[in-house]
């Protein structure tokens, strides 16, 4: 069956600081791959996506590579501020047959000033 | 425009009762998703309808959790006779036909 691996947390990082997030797949078939966000309080939210093997999807200043020889789609940003602090998901999903996404179990991150 | 809407956001049951969740999804999105999310874990996907069919419910845990979405739009999910490991944040997600799920803010589960 399909599966999500994404690092434990919590990552503690200082402002400005250079993150990365990792998370690798399993899947049958072609997956498509997201990273969504939760912000304390607050529902999931649709952060970036790539549909395609080397596709980078980007939003906000992250930015995730679809690497399908490593089966990675590792989270990235050059700098970090405290409004990032939030728990964030990788997922994989089919358009076709089974379309439920399947998540990872989430990495929090805490940026301090 | 509106994004998914659940309600309500907080429910308390005490063990044995039954309880009802609300989803109003993204108008004119076909696709429907109930997710269970764990403290401290990813969401993990209960059921899912396409227009008023229930195309995948094998997500549920049990017979006593079941979902609906009759005129294909608006969805509930049912739990009966609730247990204290049915505590969790239940997440209602829409989609039109594409592999992009939009979710709602999700309905807190408390079961004394």
């Amino acid at each position: 069956g399909n599966s999500v691996t994404q690092m434990e947390g919590p990552v503690t990082l200082s402002e400005e600081a250079f993150l990365t997030i990792n998370c690798t797949y399993t899947a049958t078939g072609y997956p498509s791959l997201f990273w969504y966000v939760q912000y304390p309080g607050e529902g999931l939210q649709l952060l970036l996506k790539a549909t395609k093997a080397d596709d980078k999807g980007s939003n906000k200043g992250f930015e995730a590579t679809y690497r399908k020889e490593t089966t990675s789609f590792h989270l990235e940003k050059g700098s970090v501020q405290v409004s990032d602090s939030a728990v964030y998901f990788c997922a994989l999903g089919m358009d076709t047959g089974r379309r439920a996404l399947t998540f990872g179990s989430g990495t929090r991150l805490q940026v301090q000033p | 425009g509106a994004g998914v809407s659940q309600s309500p956001r907080y429910k308390v049951a005490k063990r044995g009762q039954d309880v009802a969740l609300r989803c109003d999804p993204i108008s004119g999105h076909v696709s429907l998703f109930w997710y269970q999310q764990a403290l401290g874990q990813g969401p993990e996907f209960l059921t899912y309808f396409q227009n008023e069919a229930q195309l995948d419910k094998s997500g549920l845990p049990s017979d006593r959790f079941f979902a609906e979405r009759p005129e294909g739009s608006v969805s509930t999910l049912k739990i009966q006779r609730t247990q204290q490991e049915d505590s969790a944040v239940y997440l209602c997600a829409s989609s039109s036909n594409t592999d992009t799920q939009y979710f709602g803010p999700g309905t807190r589960l408390t079961v004394l």
